[in-house]
């Protein structure tokens, strides 16, 4: 089966700077897809940002933005610009190709100002 | 519109009792899927539902029922709750179920004592 590993439980960041936030998972599949949510405390699952593993090309949104290493299957996120806001708990996600998603345990993202 | 809709956002149960955990949502979606979040461990699948009319056992499907009410519609019954079903449980749809981002509810608070 699938895994997800986030190896980091928590991580803190002060405002204005750059968090990056580890995620490896295991597969032998070609094919799959990858996900960052993230949970504030309201508990709303938000996506953030998504990767098809076809694409060499790093996916952006923002401030946000993931490398990605197919060979090494790493996936990690970074946060440039950190805002208060963004403190939340944060997950990645694998998906194959039609099938379910399985989740990392989450890394929990303080902001100090 | 509302997007994923769950009732009720919190719950308490002694052991042996039932209960159903409703969700809808109004963005036509074909695929509904039910998780449950427990703490350190991210989100687990517990069943999910391709399209109308069919269901699927997740990674976790023990002391669990579903129903595919219609397209919009899919509730999670536990017939005989137990203190190892206290969790807080996430209703989310997509549209084909494969690569398309998941919609998250805001999540059902459970308490089993």
């Amino acid at each position: 089966a699938q895994t997800v590993t986030q190896s980091q439980p928590e991580m803190s960041v002060q405002e204005a700077e750059t968090v990056t936030l580890s995620c490896t998972y295991d597969t032998s599949e070609s094919d799959y897809y990858l996900f960052w949510y993230k949970q504030p405390p309201s508990r709303q699952m938000i996506l953030v940002i998504r990767q098809e593993a076809y694409k060499q090309q790093n996916a952006t949104e923002n401030r946000f933005s993931v490398n990605f290493q197919k060979a090494a299957k790493s996936f990690s996120l970074k946060i440039s610009d950190s805002q208060l806001g963004d403190a939340a708990m944060y997950f990645c996600a694998y998906q194959e190709y039609g099938n379910k998603l399985v989740f990392g345990a989450g890394t929990i993202l303080r902001v100090k100002s | 519109n509302a997007g994923v809709t769950q009732t009720p956002k919190f719950q308490v149960l002694k052991t042996g009792q039932s209960m159903t955990l409703q969700c809808a949502q109004d963005m036509n979606h074909n695929s509904m899927y039910w998780y449950r979040q427990d703490p350190g461990m991210g989100l687990r699948l517990i069943y999910y539902s391709a399209s109308e009319g069919t269901t699927d056992k997740g990674e976790v499907p023990n002391g669990y029922n579903v129903s595919r009410l219609n397209k919009r519609e899919f509730s999670l019954r536990l017939e005989s709750a137990a203190p190892s079903q206290t969790s807080v449980y996430f209703c989310a749809s997509s549209a084909r179920g494969t690569s398309e981002e998941q919609y998250f509810g805001p999540g059902t608070r459970l308490t089993v004592t």
